[in-house]
């Protein structure tokens, strides 16, 4: 079984700052773990993807993210918003082969 | 150069009256999937196919069928929309059924709204 908690269905920073989203997995084995963009009335974009080896995991857009497998977590940081970061962004595992499961979405606003 | 093309990217359709999404992909992916969003919701997995084989979700309702006439074309029939069917519609195709393990690829969508 699988699962996928994004704590904060609705996170706002001001431009410039650090932006924190935050997700939490549960998986019974290995994980593979994956973070998507879905800007308004457009489809999931992969941002950043962790299969194996290194931990930190850059992606697109300045974003990157870190799996800690003794916390269950691997949350999504940016240094610096800009205002184009507005979007929906979604948290999803899969194991095994097991299908895609996503969290439920953090709706990211940025204030100029 | 779009790898998977979803359309119409907006459909109203009336109350009981079928209607049918399409998706189409160049990536000449095995996979394809189809996931209903609601609005300030996950996506939710229908079903896929992996080539001819199709693989429908416990609680995908009847009302909801797929076909897949070949690699690049992959369709969504809603035999009779109501009201609750209104959504994102999200079509994505792997190269594999553990194709999540690489990527996935997402269309545009396509937002269906019932009248």
């Amino acid at each position: 079984a699988q699962s996928v908690t994004q704590l904060g269905s609705h996170v706002s920073v001001s431009e410039g700052a650090l932006v924190l989203l935050r997700c939490n997995y549960s998986s019974s084995v290995p994980p593979y773990l994956f973070w998507y963009v879905q800007y308004p009335n457009q489809g999931l974009q992969l941002l950043l993807k962790y299969t194996t080896g290194a931990t930190l995991v850059k992606g697109i857009n300045g974003f990157e993210a870190e799996f800690k497998k003794s916390e269950t977590s691997f949350h999504l940081t940016k240094p610096s918003a800009h205002m184009s970061d507005a979007a929906e962004y979604f948290c999803a595992v899969t194991n095994a082969g097991n299908m895609l499961t996503f969290g439920g979405g953090t709706r990211l606003m940025v204030k100029p | 150069d779009a790898m998977v093309i979803q359309n119409p990217r907006y459909q109203v359709t009336q109350f009981g009256k079928p209607v049918t999404l399409s998706c189409s992909q160049t990536l000449n992916h095995n996979v394809m999937y189809w996931y209903q969003q609601k609005s300030s919701q996950a996506p939710k997995l229908l079903f896929h196919y992996y080539d001819k084989d199709f693989n429908n979700e416990a609680d995908t309702p009847d009302n909801f069928q797929s076909r897949r006439p070949n690699t690049s074309f992959c369709f969504l029939d809603i035999r009779s929309p109501g009201l609750g069917d209104a959504a994102m519609y999200l079509c994505a195709t792997s190269r594999d059924e553990r194709g999540f393990e690489t990527e996935a690829f997402f269309g545009q969508g396509t937002r269906l709204t019932v009248v």
